[in-house]
């Protein structure tokens, strides 16, 4: 079995600095990994994954998470956050073998102070 | 990618009855998810709803208090039944598109129960 654990429920940071929001995974096989992101009053939206290849997994908008298979880490990463970040952010993995459903961390909350 | 819609976005409903949600996709897909998200906590998957089959409850949801109705590849239907308080909830329908179980989300629907 699968499981995600995200070690910050919340993250307060001012705006334009950086910040890292922690994800560590647990898996006895190869998985896949994805960053989901809920703006306030909206649905999640799928901000980055992992699949295969580099290790190093960009989004649109300046957000990067790196997979670390010995670390069994996926932390995301931004080097200068926007008020527009202000959101809570899902850490997710699911296993490559077969059909196996996704696993969600419970979130961590990104409040950007002005 | 996918667009997803959910009815009714919000319900303030009473105990021991029952509120059927839907949920609408722009295009056919082979796989449904419908989760529970409840305040402060991470999602919760309750149920798959493949077309044409039975849906697949995980532990702890049972079809006589989640009813799913899976018509076609585009459309499905979670009931919640005989409502409770602690029934209330963001409910989520997604789909997944691709190999990589990445999954789209509908906006929610905010329930709750007096």
């Amino acid at each position: 079995a699968q499981s995600v654990t995200q070690l910050d429920s919340q993250v307060p940071v001012f705006e334009e600095a950086p910040v890292e929001l922690r994800c560590n995974y647990s898996s006895s096989v190869s998985v896949y990994l994805f960053w989901y992101v809920q703006y306030p009053n909206q649905g999640l939206q799928l901000l980055l994954k992992y699949l295969s290849g580099s290790t190093l997994v960009e989004s649109i908008n300046g957000f990067e998470a790196e997979f670390n298979k010995s670390q069994t880490s996926f932390h995301l990463r931004k080097p200068s956050v926007h008020i527009s970040d202000t959101a809570e952010y899902f850490c997710a993995v699911s296993e490559r073998r077969g059909y196996q459903k996704v696993t969600f961390g419970i979130g961590t909350k990104l409040q950007v102070i002005p | 990618s996918a667009v997803i819609s959910q009815k009714p976005s919000r319900d303030i409903c009473q105990r021991g009855t029952s509120l059927t949600i839907q949920c609408q996709v722009d295009s056919q897909v082979t796989m449904m998810f419908w989760y529970r998200q409840q305040p402060g906590q991470s999602l919760t998957l309750i149920a798959t709803a493949n077309q044409g089959s039975e849906a697949t409850y995980e532990s702890g949801f049972v079809i006589d208090k989640f009813p799913i109705s899976r018509p076609n590849l585009t459309f499905s239907t979670l009931t919640v039944s005989n409502m409770s308080p602690e029934d209330s909830s963001i409910y989520l329908c997604s789909v997944e598109t691709g190999a990589s179980h990445e999954q789209y989300f509908g906006p929610g629907t905010r329930l709750t129960v007096t």
